[in-house]
């Protein structure tokens, strides 16, 4: 149980371009559910957090309007990299909050190169 | 606020050496601790978990973390370290209310043969 997934796992993209990544909890329903980002050799850095039904909620210095985030249903959240660029390249990780103790459950990872 | 810090950024065993990765949390109520491993190009995998009781904890592949509330530690252990125990190995500290994680900055274990 508690599985979640990434779609895709990898996407190369042209600069100027938009790319979007699902986040889908497969057996279990997830109000919240996490993004974060990592850099080569570092560690995983909170993008957002994700409400189903509501705006997302940014962490300082991430921009809202880059990096859109949709949690349309209980079981699927949504990140948009708008007008991706080279600098956006990173390994993008959700998680969804469930279980017992509320605990995160981490999706497997989207590679995402930009050109 | 919370904070994790993970002492070792690099740490190289022999196989079938013991192991132990350092821990520490800053927290100000109970805290709720993991350790995760995350192989090259992977997701991370949840290796356990303490949230009460017992303050050592048995985890998958063989791991085991202790729970110390005096020394604001939680260090992970597995007594026989195979090869393919090579990733990077991240500690958390989480918060039940808001569900956030806060992690450390990773320790990369290597292991020779």
């Amino acid at each position: 149980g508690a599985v979640v997934s990434q779609h895709p796992s990898r996407v190369i993209c042209k600069s100027g371009t938009s790319v979007k990544i699902e986040c889908r909890s497969l057996d279990f329903q997830a109000t919240t559910m996490f993004w974060y980002r990592q850099f080569p050799k570092q560690s995983l850095m909170l993008m957002a957090t994700s409400n189903e039904g509501s705006k997302a909620t940014y962490e300082q210095g991430v921009e809202k309007d880059k990096f859109l985030i949709n949690h349309a249903s209980l079981t699927l959240s949504t990140l948009t990299v708008t007008s991706a660029h080279p600098e956006d390249s990173s390994f993008y990780i959700c998680s969804a909050l469930g279980g017992d103790y509320n605990e995160q459950f981490f999706g497997p990872g989207t590679r995402l190169t930009v050109l | 606020a919370q904070s994790v810090t993970q002492p070792d950024i690099h740490i190289t065993v022999s196989e079938g050496a013991s192991l132990e990765l350092r821990c520490n949390y800053s927290y100000g109520a109970t805290p709720y601790l993991f350790w995760y491993v995350q192989s090259p190009g992977q997701g991370l995998q949840l290796l356990l978990k303490y949230f009460s009781g017992d303050t050592l904890v048995q985890g998958i592949k063989g791991f085991e973390a202790e729970f110390k509330r005096s020394q604001s530690s939680f260090n992970l252990r597995k007594p026989s370290v195979h090869w393919s125990d090579a990733a990077e190995y991240f500690c958390a500290v989480g918060n039940t209310n808001a569900g956030k994680s806060t992690f450390g900055d990773g320790t990369t274990l290597t292991v020779k043969p």
